[in-house]
């Protein structure tokens, strides 16, 4: 059965640093999403991006967000400097060609900055 | 704008006992509804999904949920359930195929033996 995965799975980083977090979608999937979800919140939507573009942004993706989809597989999330309440599971989803169909998600990457 | 609401955010429940999680939402045009599972220290599963159709729709594991669109609620249920259940549940809504999910803050179910 076809996944979503996130690589790596834990990440411990200093405040300050850049992190880069990667994903590779289903390969078929159109629609990309992170999302986030700091220890003992709700799951909260990052960014979505279509047709290599961002398509929506919360206010949560802010200038030290980016997004990139480099080689037409991998998805990644860079945070240029990071902050201690950057420190959540990141997760990373995707969503089939006809959009009428549910977002698949991956198990996530625990980011921690110390 | 859309908007989740989980009203209970634990659920303690007795194994083979029957367990309702709660999910109202509001939205100014069709939704889409969509309940997950987080196992711990896992990432989301989809349980089910309404589009559209069927008022009840039924998913994995035995869960089923009923969308009602004059109380805007999609409560989930499940018959009987197993320690196995023990996880968080998270109820989604999106608009427009392709926009983002709006979660629920979720709900903590403990199966107890």
């Amino acid at each position: 059965e076809p996944e979503v995965t996130q690589t790596p799975s834990h990440q411990v980083t200093q405040m300050g640093q850049e992190v880069i977090l990667r994903c590779v979608p289903i390969s078929n999937h159109l629609y990309f999403y992170w999302y986030r979800q700091i220890l003992g919140q709700k799951v909260e939507f990052l960014v979505s991006f279509y047709n290599n573009e961002i398509s929506e942004k919360s206010e949560i993706f802010d200038d030290q967000f980016s997004v990139e989809r480099p080689d037409g597989s991998n998805f990644t999330l860079k945070i240029r400097s990071t902050k201690l309440e950057d420190s959540a599971m990141y997760f990373c989803a995707s969503r089939g060609p006809t959009g009428n169909t549910e977002a698949f998600f991956g198990q996530g990457t625990r980011l921690t900055v110390v | 704008a859309q908007s989740v609401t989980q009203l209970d955010s634990q659920v303690p429940v007795f194994e083979e006992a029957p367990v309702e999680l709660r999910c109202n939402y509001s939205s100014s045009v069709s939704v889409y509804l969509f309940w997950y599972v987080q196992y711990p220290n896992q990432g989301l599963q989809l349980l089910l999904k309404y589009l559209s159709g069927s008022t009840l729709v039924k998913g994995i594991n035995g869960f089923e949920a009923e969308f009602n669109k004059s109380q805007t609620s999609f409560h989930l249920r499940k018959p009987s359930v197993h320690i196995s259940d023990t996880a968080e549940y998270f109820c989604a809504v999106s608009g427009a195929a392709g926009n983002k999910l709006t979660f629920g803050g979720g709900t903590r179910v403990l199966v107890k033996p």
